[in-house]
């Protein structure tokens, strides 16, 4: 079946550190890729996507590109701040789904 | 101007109860969906109804009862309330020929259920 696998957490960085976080998935068909950043006691809100092959997703200095050959969306920012502390989740969504599958989450922690 | 709004944002009763969860969106958008968050966040889908219609159901108890009495609202039902039902319940929608395209979903704020 579908599935998509992070990296576990949590991350803990200093400010102004480089970001990677690792997300894989396994899907039939052609998947539309998505990250979303949940902060403390919110909703998720949609952060990057990306509908196909070699697409790159970016938003507030936050970046990841749909690789079909290795199956991953990673994201990546390059200066990390106090404020992009928040729970990260890599999800896709199978064309003609009605049902978007979300991975476990990674917690990010990032230390002034 | 909230998007999509859910009420309320918590809830804290009594095992045995029968509580509801209701959901909007002034979005304009199509199908909207029930998620379970549990506490160490993995987020699982329920529900989702396009136009009104279920079209998935997972293997949810049937103590759950979702109803959408038009496409921009979808309520959560849940009778005989147990412990393990405590979790943060979370609305979403999306515009679905939007999502075949990529554009994602709106959540809510979320509701934080707590069984006692």
């Amino acid at each position: 079946g579908d599935s998509v696998t992070q990296m576990e957490g949590p991350v803990t960085l200093s400010e102004e550190a480089f970001l990677t976080i690792n997300c894989t998935y396994t899907a039939t068909g052609y998947p539309s890729l998505f990250w979303y950043v949940q902060y403390p006691g919110e909703g998720l809100q949609l952060l990057l996507k990306a509908t196909k092959a070699d697409d790159k997703g970016s938003n507030k200095g936050f970046e990841a590109t749909y690789r079909k050959e290795t199956t991953s969306f990673h994201l990546e920012k390059g200066s990390v701040q106090v404020s992009d502390s928040a729970v990260y989740f890599c999800a896709l969504t199978v064309g003609g789904g009605f049902k978007t599958i979300f991975g476990a989450g990674t917690r990010l922690f990032v230390k002034a | 101007d909230t998007a999509v709004s859910q009420t309320p944002k918590y809830l804290v009763t009594q095992m045995g109860n029968d509580k509801s969860i209701k959901c909007e969106q002034n979005l304009g958008h199509d199908t909207m969906y029930w998620y379970k968050q549990d506490s160490k966040k993995f987020l699982k889908i329920m529900f989702s109804y396009n136009n009104k219609e279920l079209i998935i159901n997972e293997t949810v108890p049937n103590r759950f009862s979702p109803k959408s009495p038009d496409k921009a609202h979808l309520n959560l039902h849940i009778n005989s309330l147990e412990l393990g039902d405590s979790a943060v319940y979370f609305c979403a929608s999306s515009l679905n020929s939007f999502v075949r395209q990529g554009a994602g979903y709106t959540f809510g704020s979320g509701t934080r259920l707590t069984v006692v």
